[in-house]
């Protein structure tokens, strides 16, 4: 059972123009909600993340936006640029107990701008 | 500042034997967690050291193991290899894992099996 899901392989979006990608969860125990990118060959990168007590977070052109009671968060890139072309992970995390905190990854979105 | 890396990078077994992977993380973190990057499954979460204790476990079977050292570099190793445990193994590193927006990942080492 995939308790995040992001449901579009992959966008292409034209440089300038707003990315948004998309992210579903299941897990009403989940606290905090992340977004990676990652370019091949590498691991991935911390993006942005947001507590589930706020609704949305911004980090200069990344804003994320988290609805609870959907259960649903999505990442705006403005403006979208080149250089953002990449696989974006969204991410959720869940305290373990013992004060861990374990990741549960959607499968991916494989975003590319074109110039 | 250095950052989480993760030896060897490409790697080549064939079915049946074992195989130990690296993670020496950055310098002063205590937490290093291993995932798992597969096609079909995603990145799935394998566990967590912290200062030399597991401290979380996914749903792996007991061929996946790992340990953490008192510098908290952590190795771990898979027994019996099978095909389907080809894969890009990640590990993270951060302070405390908590609260886990700190994690940095390393490149990944791609293990192969033949």
């Amino acid at each position: 059972d995939q308790q995040v899901k992001q449901n579009s392989p992959s966008l292409s979006v034209q440089e300038g123009r707003i990315s948004i990608l998309n992210c579903d969860y299941t897990n009403s125990m989940f606290d905090y909600f992340l977004w990676y990118k990652k370019y091949p060959a590498e691991g991935p990168t911390f993006l942005i993340s947001i507590s589930s007590i706020k609704d949305k977070n911004e980090d200069g052109r990344f804003t994320v936006f988290l609805n609870k009671s959907a259960k649903h968060l999505s990442l705006h890139i403005v403006p979208s640029q080149p250089g953002d072309s990449a696989v974006y992970f969204c991410a959720a995390s869940a305290n373990s107990g013992a004060g861990s905190y374990q990741l549960t990854f959607g499968k991916g979105t494989k975003l590319s701008v074109i110039p | 500042k250095a950052g989480v890396t993760q030896t060897p990078r490409y790697l080549i077994k064939t079915r049946g034997q074992q195989v130990t992977l690296s993670c020496s993380p950055i310098s002063g973190h205590r937490s290093v967690s291993w995932y798992q990057q597969t096609p079909g499954q995603g990145l799935q979460f394998l566990f967590e050291y912290f200062s030399e204790t597991q401290r979380n476990k996914g749903n792996f079977p007991g061929r996946f193991s790992g340990r953490q050292f008192s510098n908290s570099r952590s190795e771990m190793n898979v027994s019996t290899l099978e095909l389907g445990d080809s894969a890009l193994y990640l590990c993270a590193s951060s302070y405390s894992g908590t609260p886990p927006t700190g994690y940095t990942f390393g490149s990944g080492t791609r293990l192969t099996v033949v």
